[in-house]
């Protein structure tokens, strides 16, 4: 069973970079699929940022992309994202999740449980 | 830059039969977009639906189906039961390893 399971800290200071890191378990990253974040701002619908793709590949939303940097560590079997000079409007719940790629429908398939991250001085 | 359209609520009657769609600002939503759909109830993550336009993911019951009509990707569904009153998203693939949600629809079942 694939699992993923997104950490960082929940409050950011703004002007600052917000760091996530989302740990898979029961698949290795470096056997295929894309990896990426998705966010939510509280009573907001779902907002995609960006992914990347087991050989490294980096895809982003055009409105973030200036921000937004993912990264990944096979060797953790790992995948980060950094957010700079956040803003309140960052403020959402931010989460992880595979996309299957061109054999399989390019679609989410497996998600995490999400993690709240709340931008305030 | 390309917005997704999905209507911001809908309302069905338990057993009743709803389809929500999934438009596109400019152009026409095919197969090619393989469109796929989503469920989210508050609090929770979105639990994947229907992806490649019709297919159901693993452990779906039978009652969601999706399809192509007109110029839109839909997402029907048959029999709506009190814990289908959720929110649906619809995802379109742009190419190029982007994605793309619409703003969602807040189904009540009523």
């Amino acid at each position: 069973q694939v699992q993923l399971q997104e950490s960082g800290p929940g409050l950011v200071k703004p002007s600052e970079t917000l760091s996530l890191t989302c740990a898979v378990s029961g698949y290795s990253i470096s056997s295929g699929h894309y990896w990426g974040w998705i966010r939510q701002p509280p009573g907001k619908g779902l907002e995609w940022i960006g992914s990347i793709y087991h050989s490294g590949s980096t895809y982003y939303n055009p409105s973030l992309k200036s921000r937004v940097t993912i990264s990944v560590d096979m060797s953790k079997n790992q995948f980060s994202m950094k957010l700079s000079f956040v803003t309140a409007a960052d403020t959402a719940v931010y989460y992880c999740a595979r996309a299957k790629g061109y054999s399989y429908g390019f679609y989410f398939d497996y998600w995490g449980q999400g993690t709240l991250v709340t931008v305030s001085s | 830059q390309t917005v997704v359209t999905q209507e911001p609520s809908f309302s069905v009657s338990p057993g009743g039969t709803v389809t929500l769609t999934c438009g596109l600002s400019s152009g026409s939503v095919s197969t090619n977009y393989y469109p796929s759909w989503y469920q989210q109830t508050p609090g929770q993550a979105p639990r994947t639906l229907i992806y490649s336009t019709n297919t159901r993911s693993s452990g779906v019951p039978d009652r969601f189906s999706g399809s192509i009509l007109g110029n839109k990707a839909a997402l029907t569904i048959t029999g709506a039961q009190a814990d289908d009153e959720s929110d649906y998203y619809c995802v379109l693939y742009m190419g190029s390893g982007i994605w793309v949600f619409g703003g969602g629809t807040k189904l009540t079942v009523l």
